[in-house]
């Protein structure tokens, strides 16, 4: 166990649906980054947060958003659904400013949609 | 833009065979260097890590890898490997101007024969 829990584990979305998941940090973690994993690939970045503003942004369109809450939880939202969002969503959280980044991963969110 | 390669797709060794996946990667300054592991059905777990000092790192569950910044690679190596490292394998990378967030591998499918 690792300390970062996701929720929910699965999810059915619609196309043209909103969706939101998840992600409850490890205790004393100030930020958290979000990744896109797709079937046989390895995790893409997504966006982080530091201290509840985004601080960093991957090759992803504005409909993906997010927030995080002053007890560093964190949502992910996406806008929209394609049939490629179809992915794990991963929830990754750390402690910046220790010198060295050790993450720690969430089992995921499993978002199918159809 | 930085990239992550792992040379092998699906590796398919016996019990008490020696194991090296090899990971390569494309930016040329300071680097953070990982290795996770994903069992089925479980997270993201960190192998090991490379943040500067000795090149040769050592992991848990027997792992080490070995940084060679000539090449820009970070080969994992294990030299007995049991069924229980069934899993597939990311090499990770966080360059020095990316924040705190990691651009990862395709993977690499271990299945090791009882």
């Amino acid at each position: 166990e690792t300390g970062v829990t996701q929720s929910p584990t699965h999810l059915i979305k619609t196309r043209g649906q909103q969706v939101t998941l998840r992600c409850s940090s490890q205790s004393g973690h100030n930020t958290v980054s979000w990744y896109q994993q797709a079937l046989g690939q390895g995790p893409q970045f997504i966006f982080q947060y530091y201290r509840e503003e985004e601080n960093g942004r991957g090759n992803f369109p504005p409909r993906f958003s997010g927030l995080q809450f002053p007890n560093y939880s964190s949502e992910l939202n996406v806008n929209a659904l394609e049939l490629d969002d179809s992915a794990l969503y991963l929830c990754a959280s750390s402690l910046v400013g220790t010198g060295g980044t050790e993450a720690f991963f969430g089992q995921g969110t499993r978002l199918t949609v159809v | 833009a930085q990239s992550v390669s792992q040379h092998n797709h699906h590796v398919i060794l016996s019990e008490a065979a020696s194991l090296e996946l090899g990971c390569n990667y494309s930016y040329g300054g300071t680097v953070n260097l990982f290795w996770y592991v994903q069992y089925p059905g479980q997270h993201l777990q960190l192998l090991l890590k490379y943040f500067s000092g000795d090149p040769l790192v050592k992991g848990i569950k027997g792992f080490e890898a070995e940084f060679i910044k000539s090449k820009f690679s970070f080969n994992l190596r294990k030299p007995s490997v049991q069924w229980s490292d069934t899993a597939e394998y990311f090499c990770a990378v966080i360059p020095d101007n990316y924040g705190q967030n990691f651009v990862f591998g395709p993977g690499t499918r271990l299945s090791v024969l009882p």
